[in-house]
């Protein structure tokens, strides 16, 4: 059971947009910054947002990342067959002083 | 640009210890404002956090973990070490090692190895 809750899958079609949820609380989300990551199995995860919404250099824009409250959202424009991927939460949570993942969210594009 | 890449062995025996190595590329593990993490995978299951350490040798360990886990640097081959208890069938997984940014806050992990499944099997 993780401690951040993400959709186990979400999908749309090519060019659409998705957005992935991230629930947490104030332990984690509430009160520290939320990273995403890409992980395409076999391959080392990929850091796409980090402080709840900036981009490290060589990633899209068609990626965004957004907090409110407990809660953060990953965003996914003009989706692509290569966006099949799953994606990851991660922050620190205060109260374990642990950093937490999501259980992870399995994106389709169809 | 810092590459990571983890070795060890992909095969290890119950109750024995689990010892892997992270090689830090490309950049110096004493610059300052990162730690370096270990994390790893379970099949068919999410990312989890085992640890990580500063290079002058602070850490911080997953609570679940800690009782087992012993995380250490050598600045002098840039390098970093896990090590691993206890070892049941339950901690067979890919591991991961990891950059984690720290400008005060903890800020994500920019960098990762390639990943390395290790096996606990008699």
């Amino acid at each position: 059971q993780s401690v951040l809750t993400q959709p186990p899958s979400v999908s749309a079609a090519p060019g659409q947009k998705v957005t992935i949820s991230c629930s947490g609380s104030s332990s984690n989300i509430g009160n520290n910054y939320v990273s995403w990551y890409q992980h395409l199995p076999g391959t080392a995860p990929k850091l796409l947002i980090y402080d709840n919404n900036k981009r490290p250099s060589g990633i899209p824009d068609r990626f965004s990342g957004s907090k409110s409250g407990t809660s953060a959202t990953l965003g996914i424009t003009g989706l692509q067959t290569g966006d099949e991927a799953d994606y990851y939460c991660g922050t620190w949570d205060s109260s374990l002083s642990a950093v937490v993942f999501g259980g992870g969210t399995k994106l389709t594009v169809l | 640009q810092v590459q990571l890449q983890e070795s060890g062995p992909g095969l290890v025996k119950p109750s024995q210890t689990l010892s892997l190595t992270c090689t830090v590329s490309g950049g110096s593990i004493s610059s300052g404002g990162y730690y370096w993490s270990w994390i790893r995978q379970h099949p068919g299951k999410g990312l989890e956090w085992i640890g990580y350490i500063f290079y002058s040798g602070s850490t911080y360990y997953n609570p679940s973990l800690k009782s087992r886990v012993t995380i250490s640097v050598d600045t002098s081959n840039n390098q970093f070490s896990l090590k691993l208890s206890s070892l049941t069938a339950a901690d067979t997984a890919v591991y991961y090692c990891a950059r984690a940014q720290f400008n005060y806050y903890y800020s994500g992990m920019d960098v990762w190895g390639q990943g390395t499944t290790v096996t606990v099997s008699s």
